[in-house]
């Protein structure tokens, strides 16, 4: 069974503080990998995506990816109120049938 | 304006009853996916198509069927077999060599009468 691992949290932040998310994978074949934000009772958005080893930035958002430790994370910069939400980590399985694998989610609290 | 439209928002299911659940798109996505969220999980997938007129099944698709008689639709059904229907029910697209991004519509929450 291939499996997305998340800690569940919360984790909660400082205002203007940085955030870190962290996502753990076990299909080794796997080369997409993207965080959904979802807000309560909403649907999840796309925030990044990432197909390669290092850091891929995106305003106050960086996506980290480390492929021989199967691993995945998130950083927030200057986290906001606006930034509470739960976070998923999903990861494209391997095999040309383009399924995602989601994690359980991490719920981020940003206090003020 | 392109998008992914679920119908309705809101649904409630009786004993013994089938209900469908409305998804369709207007982005040409070739591919699409139906998920089930329950409290505090993650998505769990039910079924998914990548053509018209061809699907497979998911994790959890016991008590669920779909159809995709056209690009742009892809219903399902939630089936009196499915013994606890209560959840969040998410349809998703996507273009699979764009790197297999999924784009969600807003959901349908099924609850039990």
């Amino acid at each position: 069974q291939k499996e997305v691992e998340q800690n569940s949290g919360p984790l909660s932040v400082p205002e203007g503080a940085i955030a870190s998310l962290n996502c753990t994978y076990s299909d080794r074949g796997s080369q997409s990998f993207f965080w959904y934000r979802q807000y309560s009772g909403k649907s999840p958005e796309l925030i990044m995506s990432i197909y390669s080893n290092g850091d891929k930035e995106d305003g106050r958002f960086t996506a980290q990816l480390n492929k021989a430790s199967q691993y995945v994370s998130l950083l927030i910069r200057d986290s906001q109120p606006s930034d509470s939400a739960t976070y998923l980590c999903a990861v494209h399985s391997s095999g040309n049938t383009g399924k995602l694998i989601f994690g359980q989610g991490t719920t981020l609290q940003v206090k003020p | 304006d392109g998008g992914i439209t679920q119908s309705p928002k809101y649904l409630f299911r009786k004993e013994g009853q089938n209900v469908t659940l409305s998804c369709e798109q207007n982005l040409n996505h070739d591919a699409m996916y139906w998920y089930r969220q329950d409290p505090g999980q993650g998505l769990r997938l039910i079924y998914y198509s990548q053509i018209v007129n061809d699907f497979q099944k998911g994790d959890i698709a016991e008590g669920y069927s779909v159809s995709r008689e056209k690009k742009e639709s892809f219903p399902l059904t939630v089936t009196s077999a499915q013994k606890n229907p209560t959840a969040f029910y998410l349809c998703a697209s996507s273009i699979p060599d764009t790197g297999n991004i999924q784009y969600f519509g807003a959901g349908t929450r099924l609850s039990v009468l």
